[in-house]
């Protein structure tokens, strides 16, 4: 069964610091790996797209890295702001691009 | 671009009853998404149709639940009768083609609760 598994669940960090998300998977083969910020309240924003020819891609202050081989990915955030408080959510794509398996998501606050 | 439309934003009926949900796609988008989300069970996609045609609706939890694109500006996700279970938030998202890489834009989402 396709899986993505992200941690840790939930995390917290002060204004300014820099922090790592984590998204391990068993969807094989796939075709892209996707994160997502979503607010309180609404619907998920796509952050970055990666296929898995791709080793990073970079957002901003937000860059995601892909390892295909071990099946992980890593979203790293700069810098932190208050408006970065959210869900991060990972999202695998099968090879088709039809599946989407989506990760239980990781919940950032960001405190002053 | 207004993006994704969904109506209504909040939703609360008495179980039994039948909630029908509405979506407007991006303008020119082909593909369109109906998903579930719950604290216990996280994002979760219910059905896709590509140029108004269903594709895969293998995410649907059971014959309750029934969704129609009859053109391609306007989508429906329809529960009857409803239960208490079917509380969530329920996206609608749009794409222009579905193929890899291609980005999904999502709407703010109907919150359903069912009492």
């Amino acid at each position: 069964k396709n899986q993505v598994e992200q941690s840790p669940q939930s995390l917290i960090i002060l204004e300014g610091k820099n922090c790592t998300l984590q998204c391990n998977y068993t969807v094989s083969p796939f075709s892209n790996l996707r994160w997502y910020k979503q607010d309180t309240g609404r619907g998920p924003v796509s952050l970055t797209i990666m296929t898995f020819s791709e080793n990073t891609k970079s957002n901003g202050r937000y860059t995601a890295t892909l390892d295909a081989d071990t099946k992980q990915s890593s979203l790293h955030i700069t810098a932190s702001q208050l408006s970065d408080s959210a869900s991060y959510i990972c999202v695998v794509s099968d090879a088709a691009g039809n599946k989407l398996t989506f990760g239980g998501g990781t919940r950032v606050l960001v405190k002053p | 671009d207004a993006g994704v439309i969904q109506s209504p934003r909040h939703e609360v009926t008495e179980m039994g009853q039948e909630v029908t949900l509405r979506c407007k796609p991006i303008s020119g988008h082909n593909s369109l998404f109906w998903y579930r989300q719950t604290m216990m069970r996280g994002l979760e996609l219910l059905i896709y149709f590509n140029n108004n045609v269903p594709i895969d609706d293998s995410g649907m939890p059971e014959d309750r639940f029934s969704a129609k694109m009859p053109n391609a500006s306007f989508s429906t996700l329809k529960i009857q009768p409803s239960e208490p279970r079917d509380s969530a938030v329920y996206f609608c998202a749009s794409s222009l083609v579905v193929v890899p890489g291609y980005e999904q834009y999502f709407g703010p989402g109907t919150r359903l609760t069912v009492t």
